[in-house]
């Protein structure tokens, strides 16, 4: 049964850069889809992106300017980088996986149970 | 932006029936957003009811249904129980490879 774990710093300084690893275990991190989610408190979800095996990313234009993902197939993880945080990036991060069928992604289907990131000085 | 739209509260009875609704702010929700519909209780990841506008993820009751509405896609749960009060999401696939969460939707049974 797949698994998943976010990991990293739970307190960022404003203006420094939010990163996060989320490991894969159970199973093989190619050839899937795999994206971040966040949950500011008492808010919402907010789709932040997705990484495919190969590499390949496409971002939320909100977040765009400051995000950058990528995978390491070697470790079964990919991560996550926010730059330029401010206290709005406080949240809950979720690394989730997409169930595909060919080219379509429907659903995420296995989520880690999420990490909190505090930006804070 | 695109932005999605979810009603924020809806209350029902106990064995009643409530149909949530994902809309967008301009325009009309088709199959082809595939839309998928996610339920979090509080602490928890999300975990996916519906995905593809109609399909039950595996485990799912069947009192749990998805639909197109008129110009959104739609949630139905009939016959609610204690343990479906929770928040609601809806994600649409907008194009380009983006998706977008709904708002959410907290359901009240009483």
């Amino acid at each position: 049964q797949v698994q998943l774990q976010e990991s990293g710093p739970g307190l960022v300084k404003p203006s420094e850069t939010l990163s996060l690893i989320c490991t894969v275990s159970g199973g093989s991190i190619s050839p899937y889809y795999w994206s971040w989610i966040r949950q500011p408190p008492g808010k919402g979800l907010e789709w932040i992106g997705y990484i495919y095996y190969s590499g390949s990313t496409n971002y939320s234009p909100s977040l765009k300017s400051r995000v950058t993902m990528s995978v390491d197939t070697s470790k079964n993880q990919f991560s996550l980088k926010v730059n330029s945080v401010t206290a709005a990036d406080t949240a809950v991060y979720y690394c989730a996986r997409w169930y595909c069928i060919g080219n379509t992604c429907y659903h995420m289907d296995v989520w880690g149970k999420g990490t909190t990131v505090t930006v804070s000085s | 932006q695109t932005v999605v739209t979810q009603e924020p509260s809806f209350s029902v009875s106990p064995g009643g029936t409530v149909t949530l609704t994902c809309g967008l702010s301009s325009g009309s929700v088709s199959t082809g957003y595939y839309p998928s519909w996610y339920q979090q209780t509080p602490g928890q990841a999300p975990r996916t009811l519906i995905y593809n506008t109609n399909t039950r993820s595996s485990g799912v009751p069947d009192r749990f249904s998805g639909s197109i509405l008129g110009n959104k896609a739609a949630l139905t749960i009939t016959g609610a129980q204690a343990d479906d009060e929770c928040d609601y999401y809806c994600v649409l696939y907008v194009g380009s490879g983006i998706r977008v969460f709904g708002g959410g939707t907290k359901v009240t049974v009483i």
